[in-house]
């Protein structure tokens, strides 16, 4: 069974990067079952998704933040990340790591989540 | 870019009432790509229903979704307490596939 878990900064400053790690246990970050990705949800509000990464380093990302957005993966510490470059405080939010099965459409694994919060 | 509306937007109802939820998209969209999620406070969205209809492993079979092209429900049969959550749809479209979520839908207690 996947287990998720999301670390990093609760805190980051306007027009800075927040980066964020995606802990993978419970099965391979190399494998080429899973899509590995996040999700963001603004408090109060409802869910974004943001993108994802295949084990072949191939990524997808929502095109409305695609061109401040990288996904990585770091196979050595079985950990996915995230960088969101020129943050504001819209992108205040509560930031899930999630997973798929290659061939599934639905996000079937996910991180507890964690609160980034935009502000100097 | 394909929209999702979700109706209503809070739905109050009674321990052991029905409750009925609505998705419709604004083109159509693949059943297959149509998955139903419900998150408590504090929590992360968990799968109910994937493929519109068929429900996740572990899921009570209270919970059960229908609907094909721009229009999909999710139905629990007999509301029981901790069914009182958010519900949100999400559509998917391309391949790779991009995701969309709907706004979701309040369950709350009356």
């Amino acid at each position: 069974q996947l287990q998720l878990q999301e670390s990093g900064p609760g805190l980051v400053k306007p027009s800075e990067t927040l980066s964020l790690t995606c802990t993978v246990s419970g099965g391979s970050i190399t494998s080429n079952t899973y899509y590995w990705g996040w999700v963001r949800q603004p408090p109060g509000k409802g869910l974004e998704w943001i993108g994802s990464i295949y084990y072949d380093g191939s990524t997808y990302y929502n095109p409305s933040l695609k061109s401040r957005v990288n996904i990585s993966v770091d196979t050595s510490k079985n950990q996915f990340s995230l960088k969101l470059n020129s943050v504001t405080a819209a992108d205040t939010a509560v930031y899930f790591c999630a997973s798929r099965t290659w061939i599934q459409l639905w996000l079937d694994y996910w991180g507890q989540g964690t609160l980034v919060i935009v502000s100097s | 870019e394909i929209v999702l509306t979700q109706s209503p937007g809070t739905l109050s109802l009674s321990p052991g009432e029905r409750a009925t939820l609505s998705c419709r998209a604004s083109q159509s969209v693949s059943s297959s790509c149509l998955a139903w999620y419900q998150q408590k406070p504090g929590q992360a969205p968990r799968l109910l229903i994937f493929g519109a209809s068929s429900r996740a492993s572990g899921i009570p079979d209270r919970f059960s979704g229908s609907g094909s092209g721009t229009d999909f429900t999710l139905t629990i049969s007999r509301l029981e307490p901790e069914d009182f959550a958010m519900y949100y749809c999400q559509q998917c479209v391309g391949s790779p596939p991009i995701f969309t979520f709907g706004p979701g839908t309040k369950v709350d207690i009356k």
